[in-house]
């Protein structure tokens, strides 16, 4: 058990939806990332949050969005959803507390969309 | 721009041999690189890390090498074991800071099989 845990583990929605994904990180982590994986692909980041700012952003579509919440959980917003988006996303913390930066990642969130 | 390359997609190995799975990168800003490991349906699983002042890490029957000047690393597992049969992503960060902080750019994987 890595100790970051991300709701729901699956969720099957129709085209043009909205959802949001949910993590809350390890106890003491201040960084919060988020990344996907898509049909037997490496995991492309999407953005990083610390302390409740916005850190770095990768490929992530205007379509998608991402906040970090005072009590450090995490929620990734993925609005006009397309057959494509059908991917897991992965959330992973760390706490950069200058030993490396090894992230700890959660089990993932399987998106179908329909 | 694939800035972290692993070029085999699988390596097949016998159980008790040496596994040895590789990784290549572009970006000379990365200072920090790990090791994770994956099985279906689970989230990826730290397994090892080096940084780039290190040119060998060892832990068990786990050990990343680092050749900086051609930009390779690779991990090596001795002796392999069927429960070591997983996705290997071999990643990279730019610790030293930048708006990059932190953040992990992985490989492609690479499915290891081990044998009995």
């Amino acid at each position: 058990d890595s100790g970051v845990t991300q709701t729901p583990k699956h969720l099957i929605t129709a085209t043009g939806q909205r959802v949001t994904l949910r993590c809350s990180p390890r106890s003491g982590d201040l960084s919060v990332y988020w990344y996907q994986q898509s049909l037997d692909q490496g995991l492309q980041f999407l953005i990083q949050y610390y302390n409740g700012e916005e850190r770095a952003k990768g490929n992530i579509l205007e379509r998608f969005s991402a906040q970090q919440f005072p009590d450090l959980h995490s929620e990734l917003n993925l609005s006009s959803l397309e057959l494509g988006d059908s991917a897991l996303y992965f959330c992973a913390s760390s706490d950069h507390r200058g030993s490396g930066t090894e992230a700890f990642f959660g089990q993932g969130t399987r998106l179908t969309v329909v | 721009d694939q800035q972290v390359k692993q070029n085999s997609p699988s390596l097949s190995v016998q159980e008790g041999r040496i596994s040895i799975l590789n990784c290549d990168y572009t970006n000379s800003m990365f200072d920090y690189f790990l090791w994770y490991k994956k099985y279906p349906a689970e989230g990826p699983t730290f397994l090892i890390s080096i940084s780039s002042i290190k040119d060998k890490n060892e832990d068990g029957r786990f050990t990343v090498f680092l050749n900086k000047s051609a930009k390779h690393l690779s991990l090596h597992i001795v002796p392999s074991q069927p429960g070591d049969s997983a996705v290997y992503f071999c990643a990279a960060s730019a610790f030293s800071g930048g708006t990059s902080y932190g953040k992990l750019t992985f490989g492609q994987g690479t499915i290891l099989t081990v044998h009995p």
